[in-house]
């Protein structure tokens, strides 16, 4: 099926530092929402964003909807041993019944 | 206001046998999706379910089936299972909207001996 293109698909960085990580997709979305992952659980919704240059804020942790509507960031300032995971975009579109599409997924490692 | 509830959450079957996973949504949520989470595919999509009616399916087999009921819990059955089929099964709740948000139960664990 079809999936977001996720990048980077993993980082390993030193606590303290920002993270920046994003997905694209060829086609326009119309909602964008970004869920974290812990390990043998379910992905816990972090940000929901709706209309294109949105940016929102969750904490330590922003992220836009792109203004083309075909991309989405998210960042993580000041990162802490906690922040450890992975990341995954999803979108939801008109033309594709609006189901729930997926990234392939960001795996954050953060070194003390 | 309770979460996303599945279960059971682990599950260990033998290869051929049927299995039957479950879900109840948040309260008030009428739409409820299934996703196969392994190492390799990601986040696959199943199907979803709106007041009873399946709206949307991704490209899995037939043995591959899903039902909502009345109070908008659903089930997904799994026939004739593969060692292939072993992964975390996970749902979503949503209000059904395009513009609403998702949220995941914590996901049944299959494995197929």
């Amino acid at each position: 099926g079809q999936q977001l293109n996720q990048n980077p698909q993993s980082m390993f960085i030193q606590e303290g530092e920002d993270v920046s990580m994003n997905c694209t997709s060829s086609s326009i979305f119309n909602t964008w929402l970004w869920y974290k992952q812990d390990p043998g659980e379910g992905p816990v919704l972090l940000i929901a964003l709706y209309k294109a240059g949105e940016l929102t804020s969750n904490g330590r942790l922003t992220a836009q909807f792109g203004i083309t509507r075909k991309d989405s960031f998210l960042n993580i300032s000041a990162s802490i041993p906690s922040d450890v995971g992975i990341y995954f975009c999803a979108g939801r579109a008109y033309n594709q019944g609006g189901k729930l599409i997926f990234g392939q997924g960001t795996e954050l490692s953060v070194k003390p | 206001k309770a979460g996303v509830t599945q279960t059971p959450r682990y599950l260990i079957k033998t290869r051929g046998q049927q299995v039957t996973l479950s879900c109840s949504p948040i309260s008030g949520h009428r739409s409820v999706s299934w996703y196969q989470q392994t190492p390799g595919q990601g986040l696959q999509f199943l199907f979803e379910y709106f007041s009873e009616t399946q709206r949307n399916k991704g490209n899995f087999p037939g043995r591959f089936s899903g039902r909502q009921f009345s109070n908008s819990r659903s089930e997904m059955n799994v026939s004739t299972l593969e060692l292939g089929d072993s992964a975390l099964y996970l749902c979503a709740s949503s209000l059904g909207g395009i513009n609403t948000e998702a949220f995941f139960g914590q996901g049944t664990r299959l494995t197929v001996v």
